[in-house]
């Protein structure tokens, strides 16, 4: 069966503190996505990944970054979190033409 | 470029009243679309795809959409509601050129009114 899992469900830290997202697939999959979702914007693409070390910048990727060095994980790194980074992020692995999701981490910055 | 709008944020029915979520697409090449369901704090799960085969999908739990491609549209229905269908429902495209990009509509809420 298929699964991605992420590193927190929930998640609260403090303006300007580095966070670290984790995202894990065990499907063998070469592309990665990261987006945060908010309400009434829907999903927003912040950085995808299509292979080990390889990544490419989605929509919305001001403030954030990712590392991908095994295939199976992609870390979302916020390098200075702020406030309207405040979010729920999805992780999601692709196979073909679907997209398999995370649970998501719902995201505090105070 | 793909984009995707979802008439009506929040949707109620009565549960057996029929279900109608509204979504339109625009893409430059035939596309690949999406229904992906969302239950409150869990991600996101597909229901159904239509990848440029039948114009009539059939999904889980029930749920079905069309593609009309004059129409540039993707509704999902679902003859008749039940209380688990509460959730969020989005609807996204992919153009079929293998593009790595889905686009996601706004979303829709769906309420089940007992």
């Amino acid at each position: 069966d298929v699964k991605v899992t992420q590193s927190s469900r929930y998640l609260v830290k403090r303006t300007g503190e580095k966070v670290f997202l984790e995202c894990v697939q065990d499907m063998d999959h070469e592309n990665m996505f990261w987006y945060r979702q908010d309400p009434g914007l829907g999903l927003r693409l912040i950085y995808f990944s299509y292979d080990v070390k390889m990544k490419e910048k989605g929509d919305i990727p001001e403030g954030y970054s990712v590392s991908r060095e095994k295939k199976e994980r992609f870390s979302l790194i916020l390098e200075s979190a702020s406030t309207n980074q405040t979010s729920m992020y999805l992780c999601a692995s692709r196979r073909s033409r679907e997209q398999f999701f995370g649970p998501g981490t719902r995201l505090t910055v105070l | 470029a793909q984009s995707v709008t979802q008439l009506g944020s929040h949707v109620s029915v009565s549960e057996g009243a029929l279900v109608l979520l509204r979504c339109n697409y625009s893409s430059s090449v035939p596309p690949y679309l999406f229904w992906y369901v969302q239950y409150p704090n869990q991600g996101l799960q597909l229901l159904l795809k239509y990848t440029s085969a039948a114009t009539l999908v059939k999904g889980i739990n029930g749920f079905e959409a069309e593609f009309k491609k004059s129409e540039t549209s993707f509704h999902l229905t679902k003859p008749s509601a039940h209380m688990s269908d509460a959730a969020e429902y989005f609807c996204a495209v992919n153009e079929n050129n293998y593009g790595q990009n889905f686009v996601f509509g706004p979303g829709t809420r769906l309420s089940v009114l007992p």
